[in-house]
């Protein structure tokens, strides 16, 4: 069965620090990646996907992740990261069944 | 406007009381779903619509049943909410490529 692990569930920053949040998927097939951000009180947002080609996708506000396919990972980066980052982001999975599956979420808290 | 909208974005409601929470969205999209979040969990998969009248449990449909009657609407029923059914729902629906747009979630309360 699919499944989506993310490897931290709290993470606090200092505003300009720099971010990697860890995510692991188990699929053996073709997969699309995604991360989602979820600002509080407020519904998912996508920030970045990936379907093929180049690994290292850039999205919104300065977020990039890179799929490592041999490491069956998606880790999300951001160089420096603003107070206003602070929010829950999810990684997510679909396969060919379409079925998006989402790992547990990491509460990004950023002090200014 | 593309969107997916839910209603209502609060519920509080007592044991036992049916009811629904609506989903509507604009994009002709045939494929749609429900999730619930709770905190530690992530987003779980309830139901899933492949197209109309087309239904699937997803991995927790225990206590839940969906329709699709038209391509449009994917409403989410509760015939009898239990406590463990407090949480955020969202409904969000697919399209071309794999994008998914979701709904701005519903917070349910059952006491």
């Amino acid at each position: 069965a699919q499944s989506v692990s993310q490897h931290n569930h709290h993470v606090i920053l200092s505003e300009a620090a720099s971010l990697e949040l860890g995510c692991n998927y188990s699929y053996g097939g073709t997969v699309n990646l995604f991360w989602y951000v979820q600002y509080p009180g407020q519904h998912l947002q996508l920030l970045l996907k990936y379907f093929s080609g180049d690994p290292l996708v850039k999205g919104i506000k300065g977020f990039e992740a890179e799929f490592i396919k041999s490491k069956f990972s998606f880790n999300l980066r951001k160089p420096s990261v603003q107070w206003s980052d602070t929010a829950e982001y999810f990684c997510a999975v679909n396969g060919n069944t379409g079925k998006l599956i989402f790992g547990q979420g990491t509460t990004l808290q950023v002090k200014p | 406007e593309a969107q997916v909208t839910q209603n209502p974005r609060y519920l509080i409601t007592v044991t036992g009381k049916k009811l629904t929470v609506t989903c509507s969205q604009n994009m002709n999209h045939e494929y749609m779903s429900w999730y619930r979040q709770d905190p530690g969990l992530g987003l779980r998969q309830i139901y899933y619509s492949m197209n109309v009248e087309v239904t699937d449990k997803g991995d927790v449909p225990e206590g839940y049943k969906v329709s699709r009657k038209e391509k449009r609407n994917f409403p989410l029923i509760l015939e009898s909410p239990s406590p463990n059914q407090t949480s955020l729902y969202f409904c969000a629906s697919r399209g071309q490529g794999y994008g998914y747009t979701f709904g701005s979630g519903t917070r349910l309360t059952v006491v």
